[in-house]
């Protein structure tokens, strides 16, 4: 099944751009990447998906090497409201086809004035 | 808004008993997931069900249980909790297996 592997909290400041890197192997050859926003004792929020390459939405980039062994997530100048968690969600399948949604840990983004 | 209901909010019970999440999908998606999100084990993938039937199976104990009606929604059932059990259970759907998922706003529950 996929693993994947976020940094756990990163900091950063009003107006930059913030990366978040998230490492997945053995996600199935056909599956999307998505990410999500989590704001505390709320449902994940859809922000982005790809499959390759760039993907850009209004919100936020996403980039995918060629090996899709990674993905990362680009947000733009930052508010404080991007405070928030970040996950990535890859899939892969399991030995009797089924196929397993696996969330990152996520990444703690704290935006400072 | 997502478009995904789940009830109740908050539930409050005791070790041993049993309760009943609700999930009513968006409208058109077939396909319905359950994720456990405690404090150390960040969203864990319990079950999916498509169209009726189930289709993959997490990290769900047996104690657990879930269920699509031929109307769509989705019943997770948990018995003989545990102290354990504590945290918040969200559902999402989407339109078929695969695709985009969009998540309720989830259920707390609290086992004393």
């Amino acid at each position: 099944l996929a693993k994947t592997t976020q940094p756990i909290s990163m900091d950063s400041y009003e107006g930059q751009e913030v990366n978040i890197t998230c490492s997945h192997n053995n996600i199935a050859t056909n599956d999307y990447i998505t990410w999500y926003q989590q704001f505390p004792s709320q449902g994940p929020r859809f922000i982005i998906q790809g499959y390759k390459t760039k993907v850009t939405n209004e919100v936020a980039s996403l980039f995918i090497p060629a090996d899709r062994k990674s993905s990362t997530l680009s947000l733009p100048r930052v508010s404080l409201s991007d405070t928030a968690v970040y996950y990535c969600l890859v899939g892969s399948y399991a030995s009797g086809g089924s196929y397993i949604p696996t969330f990152g840990r996520g990444t703690s983004l704290i935006v400072h004035p | 808004d997502s478009g995904v209901t789940q009830t109740p909010k908050h539930l409050i019970t005791a070790t041993g008993q049993r309760v009943t999440l609700r999930c009513s999908p968006r409208s058109g998606d077939l396909s319905v997931y359950w994720y456990q999100q405690s404090l150390d084990q960040g969203l864990q993938f319990l079950i999916q069900y498509y169209n009726g039937e189930e289709r993959a199976k997490g990290n769900i104990l047996e104690r657990f249980s879930a269920q699509q009606f031929p109307d769509l929604h989705s019943e997770l059932n948990l018995s003989s909790l545990e102290l354990g059990d504590s945290a918040l259970y969200f559902c999402a759907s989407s339109a078929t297996i695969q695709e985009t998922q969009y998540f309720g706003p989830g259920t707390r529950l609290l086992v004393l």
